[in-house]
């Protein structure tokens, strides 16, 4: 079946920090990959996608590069800023509907 | 485009009370999801709908659970009686084919 596993937070790092934040994804097709965040309070927003296998995706600062060997899409961010705190969740969409997501992992940036 | 429209944002209500959550998807949007967000469990699929039918409801918990869209524009997540393990947020987010998800800003349902 179809999975999507991220690393646990809460995830600190101090402001200008490298982040990563793994996710690994179990899937029986090809399928699309997503980063979404969620700030507080709000429902999640689009931060990038992958549709195929070593296309990067990159939007704010953030990227991700669909792996397939490796079946990961690892998020990373060369200096993260306070505003970057929030909930970040791995997805993917293999059929042209169903999304599944990881189960998020919090950032908290201090100053 | 105004985005998914989620009413109410907060819903407060007492255990065996009805209730009825709503989302407008985005216009043009075919397909629709609804979700539910707690801590324990993450974020959940309840249903989704393609082209207002429902296809895939298995991530519904139980029959006190429903969900309709008799329009493309329309869609209601009725709980019915609730339960105090009902709170959570619950998410509408649409898509327009391959597109990516958009989602709503969440209805915060607390049963007490």
């Amino acid at each position: 079946g179809n999975s999507v596993t991220q690393m646990e937070g809460p995830v600190t790092l101090s402001e200008e920090a490298f982040l990563t934040i793994n996710c690994t994804y179990t899937a029986t097709g090809y399928p699309s990959l997503f980063w979404y965040v969620q700030y507080p309070g709000e429902g999640l927003q689009l931060l990038l996608k992958a549709t195929k296998a070593d296309d990067k995706g990159s939007n704010k600062g953030f990227e991700a590069t669909y792996r397939k060997e490796t079946t990961s899409f690892h998020l990373e961010k060369g200096s993260v800023q306070v505003s970057d705190s929030a909930v970040y969740f791995c997805a993917l969409r293999e059929n042209f509907n169903k999304f599944y997501f990881g189960s998020g992992t919090k950032l908290n940036v201090k100053p | 485009d105004a985005g998914v429209i989620q009413s109410p944002r907060h819903e407060v209500t007492e255990m065996g009370q009805e209730v009825t959550l709503r989302c407008k998807p985005i216009s043009g949007h075919n397909s629709l999801f609804w979700y539910r967000q707690t801590m324990m469990r993450g974020l959940e699929l309840l249903i989704y709908f393609n082209n207002n039918v429902p296809i895939d409801d298995s991530g519904m918990p139980e029959d006190r659970f429903s969900a309709k869209m008799p329009n493309a524009s329309f869609s209601t997540l009725k709980i019915q009686p609730s339960e105090p393990r009902d709170s959570a947020v619950y998410f509408c987010a649409s898509r327009f084919r391959v597109t990516e998800a958009f989602f709503g800003q969440g209805t915060r349902l607390t049963v007490v």
